[in-house]
């Protein structure tokens, strides 16, 4: 199976940062790769797939990026509803594996 | 409205057996949909459990999960299902059922979890 691993686990930020979150394949999944994000005792929301292509609907102040092993999320500018965790995940075959997590949290 | 609800959680013993429900509506539900069930055990992450094709005849799970789970649907009644038995403390977690659609870029298909329900919370405990 295919690990995802994301760093960090947790960041503390302020709204108007730009944050980065990382995330490295066990192996090369191309750009099989999409993120999602999870608010408090809510469902998990779809925001990127094949690694850079935003669902519609979501803002531009996200950007996803990388090939192969690594990966990356960007927010450009961190808006008060986008603290949540954020998930990786890859889609190159079965099982889909997620990442760990990362929790941004409010400085 | 497009949207999934789960149901059939709640606290079971050790050993014992849950069916999880997830209901379909305002989209084909016997189109070309693969469905799938992830948990997440309290203040953890999200894990992915099981998957079923569109027509049901293939299926695959998690290891922590193989010969204990059975996933299923009926399409005819808009309806995912999981069996879970020998059901252990490491189990409890809320479950969630996802659509899995695809989207075609450059000839390659990038599939994604595009619809998510609310969840159901399942405990083992004695």
């Amino acid at each position: 199976d295919i690990q995802m691993t994301q760093s960090p686990s947790s960041l503390s930020a302020s709204v108007g940062d730009r944050v980065t979150i990382t995330c490295r394949a066990s192996q090369s999944i191309g750009t099989y790769l999409n993120w999602y994000q999870q608010k408090p005792g809510k469902a998990p929301k779809f925001l990127i797939y094949a690694a850079s292509s935003l669902q519609s609907g979501v803002p531009s102040r996200f950007s996803g990026s990388g090939s192969g092993t690594d990966f990356t999320l960007t927010i450009s500018s961190l808006q008060p509803e986008d603290f949540a965790t954020y998930y990786c995940q890859h889609s190159y075959n079965m099982p889909r594996t997620f990442g760990q997590g990362t929790k941004v949290e409010i400085k | 409205e497009v949207q999934l609800v789960e149901s059939g959680g709640g606290l079971v013993q050790p050993g014992g057996s849950l069916r999880l429900s997830c209901a379909a509506s305002g989209f084909t539900f016997s189109s070309s949909y693969w469905m799938h069930w992830v948990r997440q055990a309290p203040g953890k992450g999200l894990v992915w459990v099981s998957r079923i094709n569109s027509d049901g005849t293939s299926t695959s799970y998690a290891d922590s999960v193989k010969g204990r789970f059975t996933i299923s649907r009926d399409n005819a009644k808009n309806t995912l299902y999981l069996e879970m038995n020998s059901l252990r403390v490491e189990d409890t977690a809320v479950y969630y059922c996802a659509r899995e659609v695809g989207t075609v870029i450059n000839t390659n298909k990038y599939w994604y979890f595009d619809l998510w329900g609310r969840g159901t919370l399942v405990t083992v405990s004695s």
